[in-house]
C-alpha cells in the first residue's frame, strides 16, 4: 500500500498569512504515460463531508479561490493557502489515486494564531 | 447538481449486518467510478471500497476485504454497502463519494451516515 504521510499535523497561521502543508506518499505516484501526478488534496470543515479542492497534484476544482494552490511531483507535494481567511479553517486531506486501496494522509489542522 | 445522499445507518452489535444506500442524482450515474470512505469518530478519512461506472470491478480495503460487499444499481442510480460480521472498529461516519470525469479524485460527497456498532 501506498503511504500518505502528511507534516505538519497541525499548524496556525496568522490571517492573511501563507500556511504550508507537505504530503509525502512512500512511492511514486506519477504515472509516466501521461506525465500526471495521482494526488488530490481535500478540505473538511467541521461537521461537514471533505470537499475537493486539487487534482493532478496542481490542478484547481472548479470554484476554489486561486489563494488555494498545489504542487510537487512524484513523491513530494505541497499545498499552499497563500492568504490565510478565517474561513480556510479546517482539516486538510491529501490523498492518491494512483493505485488501490486508495489511501489518505492523517490530516492536517490548520488554525488562526 | 450532483447529490449523493447517504441512508441506513444507526446502531448494529457487532457480528451484525447493516446495509448502506447512496441515492446519487444530478449526474449520469453509470458512468463513473464510485466509492465509500469512512471517518472514525474524531479520526481522519479512510477508503473503504471502489466500484467501475459499468459495476463490473470492485476493491476494497484490506480492513474490510471478505465483510463488505460494494454494489450498485444503474436503474436506479443508488450504490449499496452491505456489511457483514460487523466490529467495533467499523463504528464511524461512511460517506459515497464520487469519482471525478477526468480523474479519480473525489469530486462529490454525501454527508453521510452513521454506523454505530456496539452491544
Amino acid at each position: 500500500d501506498i503511504v500518505m504521510t502528511q507534516s505538519p499535523d497541525s499548524l496556525a497561521v496568522s490571517l492573511g498569512e501563507r500556511a504550508t502543508i507537505s504530503c509525502k506518499s512512500s512511492q511514486s505516484v506519477l504515472y509516466s504515460a501521461n506525465n500526471k501526478n495521482y494526488v488530490a488534496w481535500y478540505q473538511q470543515k467541521a461537521g461537514q463531508p471533505p470537499k475537493l479542492l486539487i487534482y493532478w497534484a496542481s490542478t484547481r476544482e472548479s470554484g476554489v479561490p486561486d489563494r488555494f494552490s498545489g504542487s510537487g511531483s512524484g513523491t513530494d507535494f505541497t499545498l499552499t493557502i497563500s492568504r490565510l481567511k478565517a474561513e480556510d479553517v479546517a482539516v486538510y486531506y491529501c490523498q492518491q489515486y494512483y493505485t488501490t486501496p486508495r489511501t489518505f494522509g492523517q490530516g492536517t489542522k490548520v488554525e488562526i494564531k | 447538481e450532483v447529490q449523493l445522499l447517504e441512508s441506513g445507518g444507526g446502531l448494529v452489535q457487532p457480528g451484525g449486518s447493516q446495509r448502506l444506500s447512496c441515492a446519487a442524482s444530478g449526474f449520469t450515474f453509470n458512468n463513473y467510478a464510485m466509492s465509500w470512505v469512512r471517518q472514525a469518530p474524531g479520526k481522519g478519512l479512510e477508503w473503504v471500497s471502489i466500484i467501475r461506472g459499468s459495476g463490473g470491478t470492485t476493491y476494497y480495503a484490506d480492513s474490510v476485504k471478505g465483510r463488505f460487499t460494494l454494489s450498485r444499481d444503474n436503474s436506479k442510480n443508488i450504490l449499496y454497502l452491505q456489511m457483514d460480521s460487523l466490529r467495533v472498529e467499523d463504528t464511524a461516519i461512511y460517506y459515497c463519494a464520487k469519482g471525478g470525469t477526468t480523474h479519480d479524485a473525489f469530486d462529490n460527497w454525501g454527508q453521510g451516515t452513521m454506523v454505530t456498532v456496539s452491544s
